[in-house]
């Protein structure tokens, strides 16, 4: 199985910062990374998938960047509606698998 | 607009079968894509469980696949999970989501509410 790696697992920031979460993959994944948002009693919601496309409808603070086995998701701007929960997903072979989850707190 | 439901019991006994879902409209599951299921115990995170295309080919997880069936019901357009002998380390929201991967590239992106199953005696 392709293990995910996410850091750090918790992070305090405040509004309009600047915030990048990591994703490592213990093998090569290309570029078939996700990043999902969830909050409290809600489902996952894809931010952006293949490593860097954002979902359609998804604000453009939101970015994504890397390829293999290292991955960034980047919030250019934090919002008050961004605090969160942020997983990332391999789905380059099955099992697909899911990081450990940042949380994104406020300051 | 493509929507899941998850139903099914929410208390299950320990060592017995979990048994749940997925009602799908705004496409058809014959259509093509996989279904998957995804669980997340409370305050942790999300575990793949397995995917299914509407012909009955599955994809499952390694660490549970001696306990877990997933059969396609095209005529009801519902895919289906059964989990045996659960214990509660089986308790957690259970999400039922499109996995469109092997067609469109893409990771899950239509999911259900979840729902929230209790393995307790």
């Amino acid at each position: 199985d392709i293990q995910m790696t996410q850091s750090p697992s918790t992070l305090s920031a405040s509004v309009g910062d600047r915030v990048t979460i990591t994703c490592r993959a213990s093998q090569s994944i290309s570029s078939w990374l996700a990043w999902y948002q969830q909050k409290p009693g809600k489902a996952p919601k894809v931010l952006i998938y293949k490593a860097s496309t954002l979902e359609s409808g998804v604000p453009s603070r939101f970015s994504g960047s890397g390829s293999g086995t290292e991955f960034t998701l980047t919030i250019s701007s934090l919002q008050p509606d961004d605090f969160a929960t942020y997983y990332c997903q391999q789905y380059d072979s099955y099992p697909f698998t899911f990081g450990g989850g940042t949380k994104v707190e406020i300051k | 607009q493509v929507q899941l439901q998850e139903s099914g019991p929410g208390l299950v006994k320990p060592s017995e079968t979990l048994s749940l879902t997925c009602s799908v409209s705004g496409y058809s599951i014959s259509s093509g894509y996989y279904w998957g299921w995804i669980r997340q115990p409370p305050g942790k995170g999300l575990e793949w469980i397995g995917s299914i295309f509407y012909s009955g080919n599955t994809y499952y997880n390694p660490s549970l696949k001696s306990r877990l069936t997933m059969s396609p019901d095209t005529s009801n357009n519902q895919f289906s999970l059964k989990l045996s002998s659960v214990t509660a380390a089986d308790t957690a929201v259970y999400y039922c989501a499109r996995d469109p991967k092997s067609i469109a590239g893409r990771p899950f992106d239509y999911w259900g509410q979840g729902i929230l199953v209790t393995v307790s005696s």
